[in-house]
């Protein structure tokens, strides 16, 4: 069975571009989430999904970043313009919301790079 | 608020060495307890998971106990193995915004053959 699939794998833009990153979930699963990774930070929680609603996105940093799910087999988190501070590996997951099991099924990752 | 202390690393071991990473929590209510890892390159997968005190968690060799009165949630492997190489991230999750997992910052675990 398919994962959870993002794209780009790596992305390398220069500062004030806008930059789209996608995620596909796993079929049938209705919960989504996107995730940054740093060294500094961790991993934080940027926005969470329920049946393509967005429940919490209170952990988006700020204006320039937005996430959209059309549809519960597609996702994207943009960020417009991009900041080198916004340099990040951000990942997609999806689970099932009930029964909650606290399991995420992760993507592999975007990782970006902005000069 | 909820969060979680890890061990820092980075942990480096010879193949077959045993291993503990710690880990407490700070939560509000009763929290269900996670263990997740990244290979390199990949993204998170669910290690093991325990939802109440007293509970094991445990998955391929890998075990961590909940332990309400000392809040913490340690994970141990008897003989660590070159593919155990990875980071390890301690998540928590609580009751009602059960969909929000709080994560440690990771151990990064090194096993020399």
């Amino acid at each position: 069975d398919a994962g959870v699939i993002q794209s780009p794998r790596h992305e390398v833009t220069e500062m004030g571009q806008e930059v789209t990153l996608r995620c596909k979930p796993i079929s049938g699963h209705n919960s989504l989430f996107w995730y940054r990774q740093t060294m500094m930070r961790g991993l934080e929680l940027l926005i969470y999904f329920n049946n393509n609603v967005p429940i919490d996105d209170s952990g988006m940093p700020e204006d320039r970043f937005s996430a959209k799910m059309p549809n519960a087999s597609f996702s994207t988190l943009k960020i417009q313009p991009s900041e080198p501070r916004d340099s990040a590996v951000y990942f997609c997951a999806s689970s099932l919301s009930a029964p909650n099991t606290g399991e995420l099924f992760f993507g592999e990752g975007s990782r970006l790079t902005v000069l | 608020g909820n969060s979680v202390t890890q061990m820092e690393g980075p942990v480096t071991l010879s193949e077959e060495a045993f291993l503990t990473i710690n880990c407490t929590y700070t939560a509000t209510g009763y929290p269900s307890l996670f263990w997740y890892v990244q290979y390199p390159g990949e993204g998170l997968q669910l290690l093991l998971k325990a939802t109440k005190a007293d509970d094991k968690g445990s998955n391929k060799g890998f075990e961590a106990t909940y332990r309400k009165e000392t809040t913490s949630f340690h994970l141990e492997k008897g003989s660590v193995q070159v593919s155990d190489s990875a980071v390890y991230f301690c998540a928590l999750s609580v009751g009602g915004s059960n969909y929000k997992l709080t994560f440690g910052k990771g151990t990064l675990l090194t096993v020399n053959p």
